[in-house]
């Protein structure tokens, strides 16, 4: 099925560990973005690519480096994980930037311990 | 912060009823999206809403939108078992072509 797809589903990381998110659409989709999602909050904006080539951060990017790999793959990766970034993570991609809607990866349930 | 602000932050109905939820926002926006999510996974977008629109209707699906309130709603009527999730209101700043603000959601529960 078309769509966005994360991997791991699941990630236990040690205080330290370095590990990188990997994300794909298929959708032929321009924009990608990574979001995390804390208890009780929305989604906080990481680090978003609006076309191949370009990366920009968001909201919360320290501790976090992105890569657009090419139009499909946008990886996220944490050089040293800390208890703070304990999180659901969520790749999306949008045609437009966001003007028609996002679609959403079914999320990164990471804890670091 | 520019967070939005959803209004119930839990809502328990019966099967059957109609469910309302409220959004509120603190500045010019492009437009309004609702998504939800069930069981902490998989965000779904449902409808989205232009600064110059009003209403918006798909399927058992109303949102309204009241630029000079700042301020949406979305209803949902006749309501599913399946429809149990949480919902969030989601705007883009008029002056963002990225940046999208979520509220913290409403968590609507359904009862058989």
């Amino acid at each position: 099925n078309a769509g966005v797809t994360q991997t791991p589903k699941f990630q236990v990381l040690k205080t330290g560990q370095s590990m990188t998110l990997q994300c794909a659409q298929d959708m032929n989709h321009n924009s990608m973005y990574w979001y995390r999602q804390d208890p009780g909050m929305g989604l906080r904006l990481i680090y978003y690519s609006a076309s191949e080539g370009t990366t920009d951060k968001g909201e919360v990017p320290n501790g976090y480096n992105v890569s657009r790999l090419n139009k499909r793959e946008f990886s996220l990766r944490l050089e040293s994980a800390a208890p703070s970034q304990t999180s659901v993570y969520f790749c999306a991609s949008s045609l437009r930037g966001g003007e028609d809607g996002y679609t959403f990866g079914s999320g990164t349930r990471l804890t670091v311990v | 912060s520019q967070q939005g602000e959803e209004d119930p932050q839990a809502l328990s109905i019966q099967e059957g009823e109609n469910a309302t939820m409220n959004c509120s926002y603190k500045t010019s926006i492009n437009n309004l999206q609702w998504y939800r999510q069930n069981s902490g996974r998989g965000l779904v977008h449902l409808i989205l809403i232009r600064s110059n629109e009003r209403e918006k209707h798909s399927g058992r699906l109303r949102v309204t939108l009241d630029t000079s309130k700042k301020s949406s709603s979305l209803l949902i009527t006749a309501s599913r078992a399946a429809d149990t999730a949480s919902y969030f209101c989601v705007y883009r700043l008029m002056d963002s072509n990225y940046q999208l603000i979520w509220g913290a959601g409403t968590k609507l529960i359904i009862k058989p």
